[in-house]
């Protein structure tokens, strides 16, 4: 079965940092690109970033851009994003989905997981 | 960036009846374009692929089309199943979501 699950979330001070991770199996990791998209609280869906398959590109949603990392391992079929400088208008649901395609430029996301909430909040 | 325009952001109609949302670009994207079906409490479901192919398993009641700025996403025959936020999302540049259309049973 093919499956995401994403985990890390957690209740973080505003300026202070999270790394949240995405565990996959039941295909093989390393020929698709991956994405994280998120959700606020009774809000639409907001895609934040994607890597490629080989971690060779990436790309971010202007809101995160310089404070979030993606990155991935592909021995360990595992996606991550480290969030720094965390604000308040980061509190989400984090959703990690998988690609359709090896480069996160083209396609669409055809399995998702269930999310990992982060909530910025002094 | 590409701003992604849908409308109506709510409907109420009756099973049967047939449900269309359109989705309109701030620029050319091509037939770069998904449609994704979202049930409370629960993640996205990929719907709709390169603007009209469905994706397997997803019920041929479902359907896409349209190309450059505008695109449309029909519902044939509302089912209660159906009950959803619908979302569609452009790929030509970074990727960019509509606002989303909540469909709920009249």
């Amino acid at each position: 079965e093919v499956q995401l699950v994403e985990s890390g979330g957690g209740l973080v001070q505003p300026g202070r940092s999270l790394r949240l991770s995405c565990a996959a199996s039941g295909f093989t990791f390393d020929d698709y690109a991956m994405h994280w998209v998120r959700q606020a609280p009774g809000k639409g869906l907001e895609w934040v970033s994607g890597i490629n398959w080989n971690s060779g590109s990436t790309g971010y949603a202007d809101s995160v851009k310089g404070r979030f990392t993606i990155s991935r391992d592909n021995a360990k079929n595992s996606l991550y994003l480290q969030m720094n400088s965390l604000r308040a208008e980061d509190t989400a649901l984090y959703y990690c989905a998988k690609a359709s395609r090896d480069f996160w430029t083209r396609g669409y996301m055809d399995v998702w997981g269930k999310g990992t909430t982060v909530t910025v909040s002094s | 960036d590409i701003q992604m325009t849908q409308s109506p952001s709510s409907l109420s109609a009756s099973v049967g009846d047939r449900v269309t949302i359109t989705c309109q670009a701030s620029q050319d994207i091509n037939n770069y374009l998904n449609w994704y079906q979202q049930k409370p409490g629960k993640a996205p479901k990929l719907l709709i692929y390169d603007a009209s192919n469905l994706e397997t398993g997803v019920p041929s009641r479902f359907s896409g089309s349209g190309s450059g700025t505008d695109f449309t996403f029909t519902i044939s025959s509302l089912q209660p199943e159906d009950i959803a936020t619908y979302y569609c999302q452009q790929y030509d540049n970074l990727l960019t979501f509509g606002g989303g259309t909540k469909v709920e049973i009249k």
